[in-house]
């Protein structure tokens, strides 16, 4: 079963335009990470942030986390045709199988010229 | 440094019959992971291999397994194939480093039809 919910489920902005993605999970985590996905290819790691922070920065992406909340968001600044994928997030429950990712269903995000 | 590959990318199978998917980990990986992901859905966590051991397992059938080798690649086997499992099957390898937050590095995929 999916442990979160991705919102939106799609959207399409213009280049230029900043994307908005809202990641909501069901238990306590150790911590949360992003990945892209084009085309029904593999998927790409962006950026991981732990249960412990609440904000993160990588180039154009940045990541908050809400524990209280249970839910995370992903921003794409100045977003760009290249840009245009699926995103997912994905929690880690516990020591010891820390490959097991648990993902949400995912945002695709259309970028436009 | 090599990534993951995967093989095959695509194959198609009928009702019954078995598969066997391989995957080649990144260099220096130690602990690979698979997963299936159906058409419009995240992937779901199958199975992850640790030192050759099974590490973890998600929910799916005992007709679903797998080996990792001593050179850390991997197959996953599909038995008694089963119109559902048609998907895009991930393989991804990690460095089990404890501490909880492992970042994977996924393979392209086989993606598989079963009629």
């Amino acid at each position: 079963s999916q442990q979160g919910e991705e919102d939106p489920q799609a959207l399409s902005i213009q280049e230029g335009e900043n994307a908005t993605m809202n990641c909501s999970y069901k238990t306590s985590i150790n911590n949360l990470q992003w990945y892209r996905q084009n085309s029904g290819r593999g998927l790409v790691h962006l950026i991981l942030i732990r249960s412990n922070e609440r904000e993160k920065h990588s180039g154009r992406l940045r990541v908050t986390l809400d524990t209280s909340k249970k839910s995370s968001s992903l921003l794409i600044t100045a977003s760009r045709a290249a840009d245009t994928a699926s995103y997912f997030c994905a929690t880690t429950l516990g020591t010891g199988t820390a490959s097991k990712l648990t993902f949400g269903t995912g945002t695709r995000l259309q970028v436009t010229l | 440094e090599t990534g993951v590959t995967q093989s095959p990318t695509h194959l198609i199978k009928t009702r019954g019959q078995q598969v066997t998917l391989r995957c080649s980990s990144q260099s220096g990986h130690n602990t690979v992971s698979w997963y299936q992901q159906a058409l419009g859905q995240g992937p779901q966590f199958i199975f992850q291999y640790y030192r050759e051991e099974e590490n973890g397992r998600g929910n799916f059938p005992p007709r679903f397994s797998g080996l990792q080798f001593p050179n850390y690649s991997s197959e996953l086997n599909v038995n008694a194939l089963e119109l559902d499992d048609s998907a895009l099957y991930l393989c991804a390898s990690s460095r089990e480093q404890g501490g909880g937050a492992n970042v994977l590095t996924f393979g392209a995929g086989s993606r598989l039809t079963v009629l």
